[in-house]
């Protein structure tokens, strides 16, 4: 596609429920990054795609959250047992290679409330 | 701790005047530094980049300057615009990692 899509754009959840959200980066990058956004906060990484290799977990903030990406393409980030700390807007990026220097392209977000 | 710090207060400024803002970091060697605007709604989309070895980049009204020793970087908009208005993040990458780390970013308004 033309640009980074992510769905859905606002998902309101009950606590305890797990969500999944879905990315589909630009045809051709080979990276992908999932980010999250807090209110007055900076983007906190959470994981990395490139290509097929294993993913880089690092950012991932405790065993509830897991990502994966099939076909080198579409990324699926899922939270388990959703708590109120994790609402927050989730970005997802792609670029073209892995020592990135054109930029990341990030999609509009999706915006998790657990209530 | 690394840490990387923007102009913690908002930036309101006349049109036709130039804004500036600042990104420091701290227990960071970046080998590139990038800046991104980012619009309410949407995600962060990237404008300049400037490597550990380059001083100053510019791009249409837009410049940025990369001073390693003091360890910041300042990023001018020139002949403001209201359309300018947005809030800016900086971003740091070491050289053999590939994930950015964001500030928390600067919003700037710019009055007609």
């Amino acid at each position: 596609g033309a640009g980074v899509s992510q769905s859905p754009s606002n998902k309101v959840t009950e606590k305890g429920k797990d969500v999944e959200l879905r990315c589909d980066p630009i045809s051709g990058h080979t990276a992908l990054y999932w980010y999250r956004q807090s209110l007055g906060q900076g983007l906190e990484f959470l994981i990395y795609f490139q290509g097929n290799s294993a993913p880089d977990k690092s950012g991932l903030p405790s065993d509830r959250f897991s990502a994966e990406r099939t076909g080198g393409s579409v990324s699926t980030l899922t939270i388990q047992r959703t708590q109120q700390e994790d609402s927050a807007v989730y970005l997802c990026a792609s670029s073209l290679a892995r020592a990135n220097y054109e930029g990341y392209t990030f999609g509009s977000g999706t915006r998790l409330t657990v209530v | 701790s690394q840490k990387i710090e923007q102009n913690s207060e908002a930036l309101n400024i006349q049109e036709g005047k130039t804004a500036t803002l600042t990104c420091n970091y701290t227990n960071y060697s970046p080998a590139y530094l990038q800046w991104y605007r980012q619009d309410p709604g949407r995600g962060p989309v990237f404008l300049l980049l400037i490597r550990e070895n380059e001083k100053e980049k510019r791009k249409e009204r837009l410049k940025v300057t990369f001073d390693t020793t003091l360890k910041q970087s300042l990023f001018h908009i020139t002949a403001s615009q209201p359309a300018d208005s947005a809030t800016y993040l900086c971003a740091l990458a070491l050289s053999n990692d590939y994930k950015l780390s964001f500030g928390a970013g600067t919003t700037v308004t710019v009055r007609a």
